[in-house]
Protein backbone atom coordinates (compact mmCIF):
# COMPACT_ATOMS: atom_id res chain seq x y z
CA UNK A 1 0.00 0.00 0.00
CA UNK A 2 1.11 3.93 -0.75
CA UNK A 3 2.76 5.40 2.29
CA UNK A 4 3.62 9.00 2.88
CA UNK A 5 7.42 9.08 4.32
CA UNK A 6 8.20 12.50 6.29
CA UNK A 7 11.37 14.31 6.02
CA UNK A 8 13.10 14.99 8.60
CA UNK A 9 12.28 12.30 11.22
CA UNK A 10 13.04 15.23 13.79
CA UNK A 11 13.65 18.88 13.60
CA UNK A 12 14.91 21.14 16.39
CA UNK A 13 14.49 24.84 16.44
CA UNK A 14 14.10 28.12 18.51
CA UNK A 15 10.94 30.07 18.74
CA UNK A 16 10.37 32.27 16.21
CA UNK A 17 11.97 30.09 13.45
CA UNK A 18 9.92 28.62 10.32
CA UNK A 19 9.70 24.75 11.06
CA UNK A 20 9.21 23.15 7.33
CA UNK A 21 8.78 19.59 7.17
CA UNK A 22 8.67 17.28 3.72
CA UNK A 23 6.29 14.43 2.69
CA UNK A 24 6.77 12.17 -0.05
CA UNK A 25 3.79 9.78 -1.41
CA UNK A 26 3.88 6.77 -4.22
CA UNK A 27 0.85 6.83 -5.90
CA UNK A 28 -1.97 8.89 -7.10
CA UNK A 29 -3.83 10.74 -4.59
CA UNK A 30 -7.51 12.12 -3.92
CA UNK A 31 -6.01 14.48 -1.40
CA UNK A 32 -3.15 15.09 1.24
CA UNK A 33 -3.38 15.89 4.95
CA UNK A 34 -1.36 17.36 7.70
CA UNK A 35 -2.00 15.96 10.98
CA UNK A 36 -0.19 16.96 14.20
CA UNK A 37 -0.34 14.65 17.59
CA UNK A 38 1.30 15.78 21.08
CA UNK A 39 2.85 12.99 22.84
CA UNK A 40 0.66 9.95 24.26
CA UNK A 41 -2.55 11.65 22.61
CA UNK A 42 -4.63 11.33 19.46
CA UNK A 43 -4.13 13.27 16.33
CA UNK A 44 -5.71 16.32 15.79
CA UNK A 45 -6.52 17.41 11.94
CA UNK A 46 -4.70 20.00 10.71
CA UNK A 47 -4.78 20.96 6.94
CA UNK A 48 -6.15 18.84 3.76
CA UNK A 49 -4.90 19.70 0.41
CA UNK A 50 -6.62 18.65 -2.70
CA UNK A 51 -5.02 16.79 -5.84
CA UNK A 52 -5.47 20.02 -8.01
CA UNK A 53 -4.60 22.48 -5.35
CA UNK A 54 -1.01 23.91 -5.17
CA UNK A 55 -1.04 25.60 -2.01
CA UNK A 56 -3.31 26.26 1.21
CA UNK A 57 -2.80 28.47 4.22
CA UNK A 58 -4.12 28.05 7.61
CA UNK A 59 -3.18 30.78 10.09
CA UNK A 60 0.93 29.56 10.67
CA UNK A 61 0.20 26.75 8.66
CA UNK A 62 1.41 26.44 4.22
CA UNK A 63 0.84 23.11 2.96
CA UNK A 64 2.33 22.97 -0.49
CA UNK A 65 1.32 20.16 -3.13
CA UNK A 66 3.55 19.16 -6.44
CA UNK A 67 1.78 15.95 -7.63
CA UNK A 68 4.21 15.32 -10.53
CA UNK A 69 6.88 14.98 -7.74
CA UNK A 70 4.29 13.16 -5.34
CA UNK A 71 5.59 15.47 -2.60
CA UNK A 72 4.52 17.78 -0.17
CA UNK A 73 5.60 20.48 2.23
CA UNK A 74 4.28 22.01 5.88
CA UNK A 75 5.66 25.34 6.87
CA UNK A 76 4.90 26.57 10.47
CA UNK A 77 5.98 30.47 10.27
CA UNK A 78 6.74 31.88 13.75
CA UNK A 79 7.18 28.92 15.68
CA UNK A 80 5.94 28.82 18.52
CA UNK A 81 7.22 25.95 22.25
CA UNK A 82 3.19 24.62 21.80
CA UNK A 83 3.84 23.56 18.30
CA UNK A 84 6.11 21.04 19.68
CA UNK A 85 5.02 17.55 18.61
CA UNK A 86 4.83 15.18 16.20
CA UNK A 87 2.92 15.98 12.74
CA UNK A 88 2.64 13.27 10.36
CA UNK A 89 1.21 13.41 6.45
CA UNK A 90 -1.30 10.79 4.91
CA UNK A 91 -2.61 10.91 1.32
CA UNK A 92 -6.04 9.82 0.76
CA UNK A 93 -6.04 6.66 -2.06
CA UNK A 94 -8.54 7.50 -4.82
CA UNK A 95 -10.78 5.48 -3.84
CA UNK A 96 -11.20 7.92 -0.56
CA UNK A 97 -12.00 5.15 2.09
CA UNK A 98 -8.08 4.50 2.55
CA UNK A 99 -5.80 7.04 4.50
CA UNK A 100 -2.02 6.17 4.56
CA UNK A 101 0.27 7.83 6.93
CA UNK A 102 4.22 8.27 7.17
CA UNK A 103 6.52 7.72 10.08
CA UNK A 104 6.21 11.44 11.30
CA UNK A 105 8.36 14.18 11.84
CA UNK A 106 9.52 15.20 15.63
CA UNK A 107 9.51 18.79 16.32
CA UNK A 108 10.89 20.56 18.63
CA UNK A 109 10.48 24.15 19.39
CA UNK A 110 12.43 25.36 22.45
CA UNK A 111 12.19 28.75 24.16
CA UNK B 1 -17.05 19.96 17.88
CA UNK B 2 -17.14 16.45 16.84
CA UNK B 3 -16.27 13.70 19.76
CA UNK B 4 -14.76 10.67 18.97
CA UNK B 5 -14.14 9.07 22.59
CA UNK B 6 -12.46 5.39 23.26
CA UNK B 7 -13.46 3.21 26.54
CA UNK B 8 -9.85 3.30 28.16
CA UNK B 9 -7.10 4.89 27.75
CA UNK B 10 -4.91 2.90 29.28
CA UNK B 11 -5.27 -0.90 29.02
CA UNK B 12 -3.65 -4.14 30.28
CA UNK B 13 -4.25 -7.86 29.71
CA UNK B 14 -2.62 -10.94 29.79
CA UNK B 15 -1.89 -13.39 26.84
CA UNK B 16 -4.88 -15.18 25.22
CA UNK B 17 -7.43 -12.99 26.80
CA UNK B 18 -9.93 -11.75 24.60
CA UNK B 19 -10.00 -8.04 24.83
CA UNK B 20 -12.54 -5.80 23.28
CA UNK B 21 -11.95 -1.69 22.42
CA UNK B 22 -14.77 0.36 21.94
CA UNK B 23 -15.06 3.80 19.89
CA UNK B 24 -17.64 6.04 19.87
CA UNK B 25 -18.48 9.04 17.56
CA UNK B 26 -21.39 11.27 17.98
CA UNK B 27 -21.58 13.54 14.76
CA UNK B 28 -23.27 11.01 12.86
CA UNK B 29 -20.25 9.69 10.27
CA UNK B 30 -20.36 6.79 8.40
CA UNK B 31 -17.05 6.17 8.24
CA UNK B 32 -14.87 4.67 10.86
CA UNK B 33 -11.47 3.50 11.49
CA UNK B 34 -9.27 1.63 13.54
CA UNK B 35 -5.14 2.29 13.72
CA UNK B 36 -2.46 1.20 15.77
CA UNK B 37 0.72 3.03 16.15
CA UNK B 38 3.83 1.68 16.72
CA UNK B 39 7.63 3.70 17.21
CA UNK B 40 9.50 3.67 13.87
CA UNK B 41 6.25 2.07 12.28
CA UNK B 42 3.60 5.02 11.66
CA UNK B 43 -0.23 4.15 11.96
CA UNK B 44 -1.11 1.48 10.35
CA UNK B 45 -4.76 0.72 9.49
CA UNK B 46 -6.17 -2.67 10.83
CA UNK B 47 -10.05 -2.35 9.52
CA UNK B 48 -12.76 0.25 8.89
CA UNK B 49 -16.38 0.41 8.37
CA UNK B 50 -18.44 2.47 5.61
CA UNK B 51 -21.48 1.71 7.30
CA UNK B 52 -23.55 -0.08 9.81
CA UNK B 53 -23.06 -3.83 9.63
CA UNK B 54 -20.11 -3.01 6.57
CA UNK B 55 -16.29 -3.77 7.63
CA UNK B 56 -13.08 -3.72 5.16
CA UNK B 57 -10.02 -5.01 5.93
CA UNK B 58 -7.06 -2.28 6.24
CA UNK B 59 -3.42 -3.25 6.02
CA UNK B 60 -2.98 -5.16 8.82
CA UNK B 61 -6.13 -7.51 9.77
CA UNK B 62 -4.63 -10.59 11.02
CA UNK B 63 -5.43 -11.16 14.66
CA UNK B 64 -8.25 -8.57 14.81
CA UNK B 65 -11.77 -8.47 14.24
CA UNK B 66 -14.53 -5.73 14.29
CA UNK B 67 -17.75 -5.00 15.22
CA UNK B 68 -20.10 -1.81 13.74
CA UNK B 69 -23.66 -2.60 15.00
CA UNK B 70 -24.83 1.24 15.54
CA UNK B 71 -23.44 4.04 13.63
CA UNK B 72 -21.73 5.83 16.09
CA UNK B 73 -20.02 2.49 17.42
CA UNK B 74 -17.19 0.53 16.02
CA UNK B 75 -15.30 -2.15 18.04
CA UNK B 76 -12.17 -3.70 17.79
CA UNK B 77 -12.10 -7.38 19.45
CA UNK B 78 -8.39 -9.01 19.82
CA UNK B 79 -9.90 -12.44 20.22
CA UNK B 80 -6.74 -13.70 21.74
CA UNK B 81 -4.32 -10.97 22.82
CA UNK B 82 -0.82 -11.50 22.03
CA UNK B 83 2.32 -9.65 22.96
CA UNK B 84 2.54 -8.53 19.78
CA UNK B 85 -0.38 -6.88 19.90
CA UNK B 86 1.10 -4.21 22.82
CA UNK B 87 0.55 -1.17 21.19
CA UNK B 88 -1.47 2.26 20.83
CA UNK B 89 -5.07 2.07 19.11
CA UNK B 90 -6.32 5.00 17.57
CA UNK B 91 -10.02 5.41 16.60
CA UNK B 92 -10.90 8.08 13.91
CA UNK B 93 -14.18 8.57 12.14
CA UNK B 94 -14.13 10.70 9.16
CA UNK B 95 -16.45 13.37 8.00
CA UNK B 96 -17.91 13.89 4.57
CA UNK B 97 -15.52 16.77 3.57
CA UNK B 98 -12.58 14.41 4.16
CA UNK B 99 -9.81 14.52 7.09
CA UNK B 100 -10.29 12.56 10.28
CA UNK B 101 -11.35 12.81 13.97
CA UNK B 102 -9.00 11.01 15.94
CA UNK B 103 -10.03 9.51 19.65
CA UNK B 104 -7.66 9.92 22.28
CA UNK B 105 -5.88 6.46 21.67
CA UNK B 106 -5.98 3.54 23.81
CA UNK B 107 -2.42 2.04 25.02
CA UNK B 108 -2.78 -1.97 25.58
CA UNK B 109 -0.25 -3.59 26.96
CA UNK B 110 0.19 -7.73 26.73
CA UNK B 111 1.87 -8.95 29.28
Amino acid sequence: SQQGEEDPQALSIQEGENATMNCSYKTSINNLQWYRQNSGRGLVHLILIRSNEREKHSGRLRVTLDTSKKSSSLLITASRAADTASYFCASTSLSGYALNFGKGTSLLVTP
Amino acid sequence: DVKVTQSSRYLVKRTGEKVFLECVQDMDHENMFWYRQDPGLGLRLIYFSYDVKMKEKGDIPEGYSVSREKKERFSLILESASTNQTSMYLCASRPPAGGRYFGPGTRLTVL
